[in-house]
């Protein structure tokens, strides 16, 4: 049974740069929510797609954007790097939206904006 | 006032040592809670979910109160491999959506 998969697994750009994340959710699960922890800091929500579309959003500026598959698998993009966006960014899948179900996460991508 | 607020730590136990952390939450329409658990620069695993009349899995031990609005998490017969930290997690809305909030995490460092 695949979990949760992303890449890549490491990555270092430049401020004002773009970025592209990926992330396959777990077998069986339809909802992919994307997280940024930084250093020392628990996860912090960014959004959640369910049926290819985002369905809630944190707060991050409009530079966070992301896209579902019909496949359900997911990706972040990050316009106009800053360095604070450096971090570790999670992505987590679920079997549905619903408050009760339980996400499970990926490895993540470590993000270095220099 | 931080959404989820948790004790950093670090929580230094020896083996064998029963240990226990708590949570507080601000939103007092949050709906379901969590436990996970966070090894060094790795991703979150779910210890487990809480359910309101408390719920125990092997050594571990959740409860729930919702009138103070906290959570605990008991570890029992601590081993060197509960070396962790240990996420406060709380889903900030009461829709029919979830929005996982996160505590920022307590360290638990079990020793011989």
């Amino acid at each position: 049974d695949a979990g949760v998969t992303q890449s890549p697994t490491h990555l270092i750009k430049t401020r004002g740069q773009q970025v592209t994340l990926r992330c396959s959710p777990k077998s069986g699960h339809d909802t992919v929510s994307w997280y940024q922890q930084a250093l020392g800091q628990g996860p912090q929500f960014i959004f959640q797609y369910y049926e290819e579309e985002e369905r809630q959003r944190g707060n991050f500026p409009d530079r966070f954007s992301g896209h579902q598959f019909p496949n359900y698998s997911s990706e972040l993009n990050v316009n106009a790097l800053l360095l604070g966006d450096s971090a570790l960014y999670l992505c987590a899948s679920s079997l549905g939206v619903g408050r009760l179900y339980e996400q499970y996460f990926g490895p993540g991508t470590r993000l270095t904006v220099t | 006032r931080k959404e989820v607020e948790q004790d950093p730590g670090p929580f230094n136990v020896p083996e064998g040592a029963t240990v226990a952390f708590n949570c507080t939450y601000s939103n007092s329409a949050s709906q379901s809670f969590f436990w996970y658990r966070q090894d060094c620069r790795k991703e979150p695993k779910l210890l487990m979910s809480v359910y309101s009349s408390g719920n125990e899995d092997g050594r571990f031990t959740a409860q729930l109160n919702r009138a103070s609005q906290y959570i605990s998490l008991l570890i029992r017969d601590s081993k060197l491999s509960d070396s962790a930290t240990y996420l406060c997690v709380v889903n900030g809305l009461n829709t029919g959506f979830q929005k996982l909030v996160f505590g920022t995490g307590t360290r638990l460092l079990v020793s011989p």
